[in-house]
């Protein structure tokens, strides 16, 4: 089956420490996507990418790292500067350079808690 | 301003009756339309896609795009519960496949 795999499911955080959230996809896309979730916001974009080794900030990038060594992972680090990090976090893919629908594909998500 | 526009809601419904959501958006770049449907504590599906103004069917969901008022819409006829969901609009701009999204409307049909 293709599709978008999220680790974990749920996490939990103490104040000061960095996690890394992981997702892979075997859908062979060259884009990557994370945005996060909170209540009545909508998807907010922190990180994407488009090819293997590239990426580039989103609108929300402040607090968060991320790395792409190989096309089928895009795992994102939240650091400890993140200043509000509990919420739910998305990972999506789609297909670079193709004309016509745009469409994402989206992972099961994984629920950040701070504690 | 943020470049798209959409009710939060929540919109509660009786089962069987119409739902009408609906986005703004500011870019007029934007050519492809889509409709996300989030259940909770799920990523959002693809559920509807149109391309430029117009209407498209798909058993009971309608899109509609008016790119003239930058005004775009989802109905949801014969409502059932298992349409209680999140519904996310997400227009895009050709040769640009990041998306913008709406802040999302959360929808309960009452059985």
């Amino acid at each position: 089956d293709g599709g978008i795999t999220q680790s974990p499911k749920y996490l939990f955080r103490k104040e000061g420490q960095n996690v890394t959230l992981s997702c892979e996809q075997n859908l062979n896309h060259d884009a990557m996507y994370w945005y996060r979730q909170d209540p009545g916001q909508g998807l907010r974009l922190i990180y994407y990418s488009q090819i293997v080794n590239d990426f580039q900030k989103g609108d929300i990038a402040e607090g968060y790292s991320v790395s792409r060594e190989k096309k089928e992972s895009f795992p994102l680090t939240v650091t400890s500067a993140q200043k509000n990090p509990t919420a739910f976090y998305l990972c999506a893919s789609n297909q670079r350079g193709t004309s016509g629908s745009n469409e994402q594909f989206f992972g099961p998500g994984t629920r950040l808690t701070v504690l | 301003q943020k470049e798209v526009e959409q009710d939060p809601g929540p919109l509660s419904v009786p089962e069987g009756a119409i739902v009408s959501l609906n986005c703004t958006y500011s870019n007029s770049a934007f050519q492809y339309f889509m409709w996300y449907r989030q259940y909770s504590r799920k990523g959002p599906e693809l559920l509807m896609y149109t391309y430029s103004s117009g209407n498209k069917e798909d058993g009971r969901f309608t899109a509609q795009v008016d790119k003239s008022s930058k005004y775009i819409s989802l109905f949801i006829r014969d409502s059932q519960p298992s349409d209680s969901a999140t519904y996310l609009c997400a227009p895009a701009r050709s040769n640009d496949y990041k998306l913008s999204f709406g802040a999302g409307t959360t929808v309960t049909v009452r059985a």
